[in-house]
Formats: structure tokens, sequence, C-alpha cells
């Protein structure tokens, strides 16, 4: 099946330092899926951060990117200078079986962003 | 932003009873969404609901597991009777539409302990 594997946190990083939160990806349902990174912060729910759905292409939000990478199943996460307010638990996750309502998450990494 | 409501946050009951799962989703979305995610893995699909039926299942969603909205009221997931196995967080998520862009609104989560 399908699965997904991302940095194990926790991940602690001081305040204007750069990130990066590593996810791989195994699709055996569909040749291409597509690609999110959801976000908790604490004391919310769940909320997509980015996506991205064509092979290649970059995802961008608040700072954060993303790229599909078929050649080596890859969508990192990365962030050149992060906040305190980044601090919250990132999910790497694939969408496939041709609906993404079915969404194959990983197991999360926990950030934690020293002031 | 837009939010998902779960009631309860924690429910604690004994092994062989029912429990029931509220979630109150976000207005004027249509498709529907439950997770599991037992401690220290990964979240895990467990059914989608569109206009009053299930659209698809996991083999998690074992024959002791229903959902149903009725008249448009809470989404609920109901479990009889309940196993220990059963014991994990169980996430609700809403989307406007088929979730092909990954925008699953997510709840912060119900965790059910079995006894």
């Amino acid at each position: 099946g399908d699965s997904v594997t991302q940095t194990e946190g926790p991940v602690t990083v001081s305040e204007s330092e750069s990130l990066i939160i590593n996810c791989t990806y195994s699709a055996t349902s569909i040749a291409y899926p597509n690609l999110f990174w959801y976000v908790r912060y604490p004391g919310e729910g769940l909320q997509l951060l980015l996506k991205v759905i064509t092979a290649g292409q970059k995802g961008s939000s608040r700072g954060f990117e993303a790229t599909y990478n078929k050649e080596t199943t890859s969508f990192h996460l990365q962030k050149a200078s992060v906040q305190e307010s980044d601090s919250a638990v990132y999910y790497c996750a694939l969408g496939s079986g041709g609906s993404n309502a079915k969404l194959t998450f990983g197991k999360g990494t926990k950030l934690s962003v020293k002031s | 932003g837009p939010k998902v409501l779960q009631i309860p946050s924690h429910q604690i009951i004994d092994m062989g009873q029912m429990v029931t799962l509220n979630c109150d989703p976000v207005s004027n979305h249509l498709y529907f969404y439950w997770y599991k995610q037992i401690l220290g893995q990964q979240m895990e699909f467990l059914v989608n609901f569109y206009n009053g039926k299930v659209m698809e299942k996991s083999k998690l969603f074992k024959d002791q597991f229903s959902v149903e909205r009725p008249d448009g009221s809470y989404f609920t997931l109901k479990i009889q009777p309940t196993a220990l196995e059963d014991s994990a967080v169980y996430f609700c998520a809403s989307s406007p539409r088929q979730a092909n862009t990954g925008q699953l609104y997510f709840g912060e989560g119900s965790k059910l302990t079995v006894l």
C-alpha cells in the first residue's frame, strides 16, 4: 500500500534558523499522487499548509516551500528562517486512489522553535 | 478560518459499550470524513461520506462502525460494541467538494479510551 515517511521528531531549532523536514513517499495505487503538507498548531485542528499536484512543481505558503520530486519520491518541507509561531506538528501526506479523500499521512514531526 | 468541532474531546468507556463521536462540520461542506490515529502511529483514513451515503471505507472501518448525518445535524461515528483496539484519537474532517485539492478541514480530535 501507500506510505509516507518523514523526519522523526521532535525537532528543535532557534528562531531565524533554517529548517528542513524530510518526507519520502511510496505510492502503489497511483503513479503520480498529489502531495500535501498539513500542520497542527497548538490547540487547533489539522489544516492544509501547502499542496502540489504536479511532479516537478514547487508549492509555497507562509514562507514554507516543498518541491515534488518524482525521481527521489520526496517532498521535503523547507523554510529559510523560522519563527516561534511556526512551532507546531507537521504532517506530510499523499492523496491517491482516484480520490484524495483517502489521504495517507506520515507520523508527523513536532517542531519547536526557540526564541 | 473555518472550524470543525468535535464532541466529546475525550471519552472513557468500558469494552463492549457503545460510543458515539459527534462532529459539527464546516457549514456548507458536503463531504465528511473520519480518520483514526493510534498513539505513536500515523493518522489513517476510516471512511468518507457524501449525500447520506458512505463513499469509501478502509479495512479499519469494521462492521461495528457506522456513520450517519441525520437531518444535516452532527456527522457521527458510532462504535457498537467497542473493543480495546478501538482506543485512539478520532479526527473528523469536512470539505466543500471531493477532496481533489486536499483541502480538508479537520477537528481537534476525540480521544477514545476503551478499558
